[in-house]
C-alpha cells in the first residue's frame, strides 16, 4: 500500500529559528501534497495544496510567507516554518494523494516553539 | 469556513455497545470519507462514500449519505477498547481536497 513518510516526528526549537518538516511518499508519485495543522482535541485545518513544480495554494488566513512550502519532485514536498514563535507550536500533518491510493497520511509532526 | 459539523463532540460508551457519529458539511462534495485518529498520531482512513452512494459496509462500521441533506453518519457496532479515538469525517470537494469535520471523541469503556 501507499506510504507517506513524515520527519521529524517530534521537534522543539527556539523563538525566531526556522523549521523545515518533510513529507516524502515512499513507493508511489503524488500527483498533489496538502499540508494540515492540528491544535490540541481540534480537527485539521487545511494550510495549503501543493502540485509539483508549481507554487503552493494557500488557504485564507495562512501566511505564506510564514509557512514556505516547496514541491520539488513528486515524491517530496516541505514545510518550512519561518522565524518560529510559540503560537506556532502545534501538530503538522502532511498528506498525499494519488489516483489509485487516493489520500494518504503521514504520522505527522509535532512542533513545540520555546 | 467550509468546515463541517460533527456531533457529538464527545461520546463514551460501554465495551459491546454501539457508537454512531453524525457529520454535516455544508458544500456539493465529490466523496466523504472516515477517519480515525488515536492520540497524538497520524490519521487511519476507513471508509470511503461516493456522492452516489447511500450507505456502505465495511466490517463493524456502516457510514450513511444523505447529500439532500448534506449528512452522513457512522456506525460502529459492537465496539471495542480499542476503538478509543477521534474520529473525523472529511469531504472531497471540487477542487479535490479534503476538508476535515470538527471531530468526535469516542471513549469505549471495558
Amino acid at each position: 500500500g501507499a506510504v507517506v513518510s513524515q520527519h521529524p516526528s517530534r521537534v522543539i526549537c527556539k523563538s525566531g529559528t526556522s523549521v523545515k518538516i518533510e513529507c516524502r511518499s515512499l513507493d508511489f508519485q503524488a500527483t498533489t501534497m496538502f499540508w494540515y495543522r492540528q491544535f490540541p482535541k481540534q480537527s485539521l485545518m487545511l494550510m495549503a495544496t501543493s502540485n509539483e513544480g508549481s507554487k503552493a495554494t494557500y488557504e485564507q488566513g495562512v501566511e505564506k510567507d510564514k509557512f514556505l512550502i516547496n514541491h520539488a519532485s513528486l515524491t517530496l514536498s516541505t514545510l518550512t516554518v519561518t522565524s518560529a514563535h510559540p503560537e506556532d507550536s502545534s501538530f503538522y500533518i502532511c498528506s498525499a494523494k494519488q489516483e489509485r491510493y487516493g489520500y494518504t497520511f503521514g504520522s505527522g509532526t509535532r512542533l513545540t516553539v520555546v | 469556513s467550509q468546515q463541517g459539523e460533527e456531533d457529538p463532540q464527545a461520546l463514551s460508551i460501554q465495551e459491546g455497545e454501539n457508537a454512531t457519529m453524525n457529520c454535516s458539511y455544508k458544500t456539493s462534495i465529490n466523496n466523504l470519507q472516515w477517519y480515525r485518529q488515536n492520540s497524538g498520531r497520524g490519521l487511519v482512513h476507513l471508509i470511503l462514500i461516493r456522492s452516489n452512494e447511500r450507505e456502505k459496509h465495511s466490517g463493524r462500521l456502516r457510514v450513511t449519505l444523505d447529500t439532500s441533506k448534506k449528512s452522513s453518519s457512522l456506525l460502529i457496532t459492537a465496539s471495542r477498547a480499542a476503538d478509543t479515538a477521534s474520529y473525523f469525517c472529511a469531504t472531497e470537494q471540487g477542487f479535490q481536497k479534503l476538508v476535515f469535520g470538527t471531530g468526535t471523541r469516542l471513549l469505549v469503556s471495558p
